[in-house]
């Protein structure tokens, strides 16, 4: 047990709906990173957070992602307007002392 | 933008054998972490490198950075049964705390 906890694990929805993830990172951590992984391939970066700030954004995540950390504890994930591209597994990661902890993933499944 | 590659891509060793996977970038690094993952499972952390050249053994787990910081290798000794998983290496560059990860590398290992 990493600590980091996300909810729910897993999803199903249809293509055109919107769906949120929440991730609980460790307490003390102040750094919160969202990755997507798709099967055989690594954890792509998605975004990541410094307390309630957004720092960075990949370049490759279209407007209709969103994330947000309002009092730098929680972190959501919305997805708006799903498309069957959007399939994949969503990782949460909180830093520790240099070492990102994961959390067990949101497995999203747009039909 | 920046890529990571992993060779080999898979791995089937006999139980006992050795297993090296290597991590190239296309940019200096500042650091670079390796994580692994069990089939279903989530990244786990194993460990970080920093200094040119650095070594650092981890019981049968060698991990080396590369003179240049563009490189790393992970090395098993006498793989096991255990040791199956997906290995991925993580970049990061200076300015930031965003990581790439790398394509990973798929152990099995035949008992």
């Amino acid at each position: 047990d990493t600590g980091v906890s996300q909810d729910p694990r897993h999803k199903i929805t249809k293509r055109g709906q919107n769906v949120t993830f929440r991730c609980d990172p460790i307490s003390e951590h102040n750094r919160l990173y969202w990755y997507r992984q798709t099967l055989g391939q690594g954890p792509e970066f998605l975004t990541y957070f410094q307390n309630e700030a957004q720092l960075e954004k990949s370049r490759l995540l279209s407007d209709r992602f969103s994330a947000e950390r309002p009092k730098g504890s929680f972190s959501t994930l919305e997805i708006q307007r799903t498309e069957q591209g959007d399939s994949a597994m969503y990782l949460c990661a909180s830093e520790g002392g240099k070492t990102q902890y994961f959390g067990p993933g949101t497995r999203l499944l747009v039909l | 933008g920046q890529q990571v590659m992993q060779i080999p891509q898979y791995q089937h060793v006999q139980e006992g054998e050795d297993f090296t996977t290597y991590c190239n970038s296309s940019t200096t690094l500042s650091n670079i972490q390796w994580y692994k993952q069990r089939p279903g499972g989530h990244p786990v952390f194993l460990i970080q490198l920093v200094k040119s050249g650095e070594v650092k053994k981890q019981k049968r787990l060698t991990f080396q950075f590369g003179e240049a910081k563009k490189n790393s290798s992970l090395h098993i000794t006498a793989t096991q049964t255990t040791d199956v998983g997906t290995y991925f290496c993580a970049a990061g560059t200076s300015g930031t705390y965003k990581y790439i990860f790398g394509t990973g590398t798929r152990l099995k290992v035949l008992a």
